[in-house]
């Protein structure tokens, strides 16, 4: 069993939808919590990081972490063509250095239909 | 700042050769590391360093060697190239420090190399 699960998709929305975009998780040591993006034939770019529980919001994008339920979200509000990516779950637990070693969910990949 | 910065961006390699993948960063960074990104299995760690003459593995890194002379190069070597390490390759970059408590240094991926090995 893999430490991160993210279901691959495709998921296919129209413009203006609501996405929500998922990630479980086994290891009760993560305590950071990102959403990567990545555009066709790019690098990863970070979008959006939780630090333990709760909700972050950063205009149209909300991270969500439950702990309690290995449990994480990205919800994407009014989705635009240019949302269109694969967005990556990664995590990492606390260490002295700090932020080696993310585990990186499998990417979902999103198309908004304009 | 350009950033990070990976050469080259497409590479063929017969089985049995080896290369070195570059890979370069102009802010600073302590921490660099190389990933390998292949369909079903995300971004894979195969090594990281947290300064100049510290290296570690990763989660898969066989087949690869590392080393970390300056702070702004991290070259990966392949040494004999085999047909499981086509993928594509990831450095990346951030800031290494004891953290603080909720606090997450960005990491910074390059663009990447695709490699095929025939």
């Amino acid at each position: 069993q893999k430490e991160v699960e993210q279901d691959p998709g495709p998921l296919s929305v129209p413009e203006g939808a609501i996405v929500s975009l998922n990630c479980t998780y086994s290891n009760s040591a993560f305590q950071y919590f990102m959403w990567y993006r990545q555009y066709s034939r790019k690098g990863p770019e970070l979008l959006m990081y939780t630090y333990s529980s709760g909700n972050k919001e950063d205009g149209r994008f909300t991270a969500q972490v439950d702990k309690s339920s290995k449990y994480i979200s990205l919800f994407i509000r009014d989705s635009q063509p240019s949302d269109s990516a694969t967005y990556l779950c990664a995590m990492s637990a606390r260490s002295n250095f700090g932020n080696e070693k993310l585990t990186f969910g499998t990417g979902t990949r999103l198309t908004i239909i304009p | 700042n350009a950033g990070v910065t990976q050469t080259p961006k497409f590479q063929v390699l017969k089985t049995g050769q080896s290369m070195t993948l570059q890979c370069a960063q102009d802010m600073n960074h302590e921490y660099m590391s190389w990933y390998r990104q292949d369909p079903g299995m995300g971004l894979r760690l195969i090594h990281y360093s947290v300064g100049a003459g510290i290296t570690d593995q990763g989660e898969v890194p066989n087949g690869y060697n590392v080393s970390r002379s300056t702070t702004e190069d991290f070259p990966l070597r392949l040494l004999s190239a085999a047909p499981s390490q086509t993928s594509v390759y990831f450095c990346a970059s951030s800031y290494s420090g004891r953290l603080n408590e909720g606090y997450q240094e960005t990491q910074y991926f390059g663009p990447g190399t695709r490699l095929l090995v025939l």
